[in-house]
């Protein structure tokens, strides 16, 4: 596609209740990364893949947290029994691989709200 | 670990020129990028440093002084849509692209 795709856009969820978040990142992209941004926040690291591989998780807040990126494309962000403090937006990005600057591209972002 | 500060919020007026500092503390720095994001929306590269001196793109300019960890964004000839927030970020040297944000800065401009 032209850009890193998010779904969904908007979602809300019972405390307790799991949700799973999709990105869908750029053509040939290798490197996939996910942020949280809080309101009025800069985005946190959370975790990043190369290809499949799951090469840092070290921003992941709990072991609630789980990421995957099973053929080296689309990625899943699942959260699992959410709390009130997990609302925010989760933002993937994308690039090739490699030292290029100016190649790290931000999908809108799945904004999360726990009720 | 980095240690990003930038401003939290900045007022200008329409047609004059801003500055928005940003000073970071890491070790094995390999970068320093400057994201443009609008409420509501992903943050959009702006200008991207990895030696000293500065970059310039249009009306926007970026400097980088990487002995003293510190870098500035200038925006010139301001208009209403520039109102956004500004994100500072580092990339650090076997991270990949991984990049680690400061709080960023809320540029709001006035008529």
């Amino acid at each position: 596609g032209a850009g890193v795709s998010q779904s969904p856009r908007y979602k809300v969820a019972k405390r307790g209740q799991d949700v799973a978040l999709r990105c869908d990142p750029i053509s040939g992209h290798v490197s996939l990364f996910w942020y949280q941004q809080a309101l009025g926040q800069g985005p946190e690291f959370l975790t990043y893949f190369q290809n499949e591989a799951q090469l840092d998780k070290s921003g992941l807040p709990s072991d609630r947290f789980f990421a995957e990126r099973p053929e080296g494309s689309v990625s899943t962000l699942k959260i699992q029994r959410t709390q009130q403090e997990d609302s925010a937006v989760y933002l993937c990005a994308s690039s090739f691989a490699g030292g290029a600057g100016g190649g790290i591209y931000f999908g809108e972002g799945s904004w999360l709200t726990v009720v | 670990g980095q240690n990003i500060d930038q401003p939290t919020e900045m007022t200008a007026t329409e047609g004059a020129i801003v500055q928005i500092n940003c000073t970071y503390q890491t070790s094995g720095f390999n970068g320093l990028f400057w994201y443009q994001q609008h409420a509501g929306e992903a943050p959009t590269f702006l200008s991207y440093n990895v030696l000293d001196g500065l970059e310039e793109k249009g009306r926007f300019s970026s400097f980088l002084s990487r002995s003293k960890g510190y870098s500035y964004l200038l925006l010139k000839e301001l208009q209403m849509k520039d109102s956004a927030s500004y994100l500072c970020a580092v990339r650090v040297d076997n991270a990949g692209n991984m990049l680690t944000f400061g709080g960023g800065t809320r540029l709001m401009v006035k008529p």
